[in-house]
């Protein structure tokens, strides 16, 4: 089982639309998440943290729930510049402190 | 502020021969790591370096694999002898303490190709 697992779509949504992605994860140890976005052929970029409680970055709302060991991403009213791959990010603890990665979920919006 | 640079930007070679990359982080950033990003993945840690010392080097294949930061400041990344297998992107990322909740920050890539 992997230790990150996304949904790799792609997903093709509208301008305008909403779209929402989720990720689980296996170790219940883990200890920080993140979603990365990838733009194609160029290196990953900080999107946003995610809080136990949930947070928002403008038209991105991130969720997490410790319980049942999943993330989530919500994008409203998405734009063409939103097209890009998601990374699910997980930081384990027991001293690593380097990231470990979904295989990204691909997001395609259309005019 | 610079970023995370990394060269050469892209490299061919055949199986068996050897290759190396190089990254120079953020100017005061005592942590650097080397992922691989294989087509259609994730990128994958394989070694963590705090100033000049490894922290975490559990997933480099060592028969093949080595890599150095001497000074704690600049690091290259070598194979030797390469497998077609090796054919990906060559992440070096790079974060000021490499604390928790911290951000890391990557280079642009090298792109490699065996054949």
């Amino acid at each position: 089982r992997k230790e990150v697992e996304q949904d790799p779509g792609p997903f093709n949504v509208p301008e305008g639309a909403t779209v929402a992605f989720n990720c689980t994860y296996s170790n219940s140890a883990s200890q920080s998440f993140f979603w990365y976005r990838q733009d194609c052929r160029k290196e990953p970029k900080l999107l946003m943290s995610v809080y136990s409680s949930g947070n928002e970055d403008g038209r991105f709302t991130a969720q997490l729930n410790r319980a049942s060991q999943y993330i989530s991403l919500l994008i409203r009213d998405s734009k063409l510049s939103d097209s890009a791959t998601y990374l699910c990010v997980v930081r384990f603890r027991a001293g690593r402190r380097a990231l470990t990665f979904g295989s990204g979920t691909r997001l395609q919006v259309q005019p | 502020e610079a970023g995370v640079a990394q060269s050469p930007r892209y490299k061919i070679i055949e199986k068996r021969q050897s290759v190396a990359f190089w990254c120079n982080p953020i100017s005061g950033h005592a942590t650097l790591y080397w992922y691989q990003q294989i087509l259609g993945q994730g990128p994958k840690l394989l070694i963590q370096f705090q100033n000049n010392g490894v922290v975490d080097d559990s997933q480099l294949p060592k028969d093949r694999f080595s890599a150095e930061r001497l000074k704690g400041v600049d690091s290259t990344l070598k194979i030797q002898p390469a497998k077609l297998e090796d054919s990906a992107v060559y992440l070096c990322a790079s974060s000021y303490s490499g604390t928790a909740q911290e951000t890391q920050y990557f280079g642009p890539g090298t792109r490699l190709l065996v054949l």
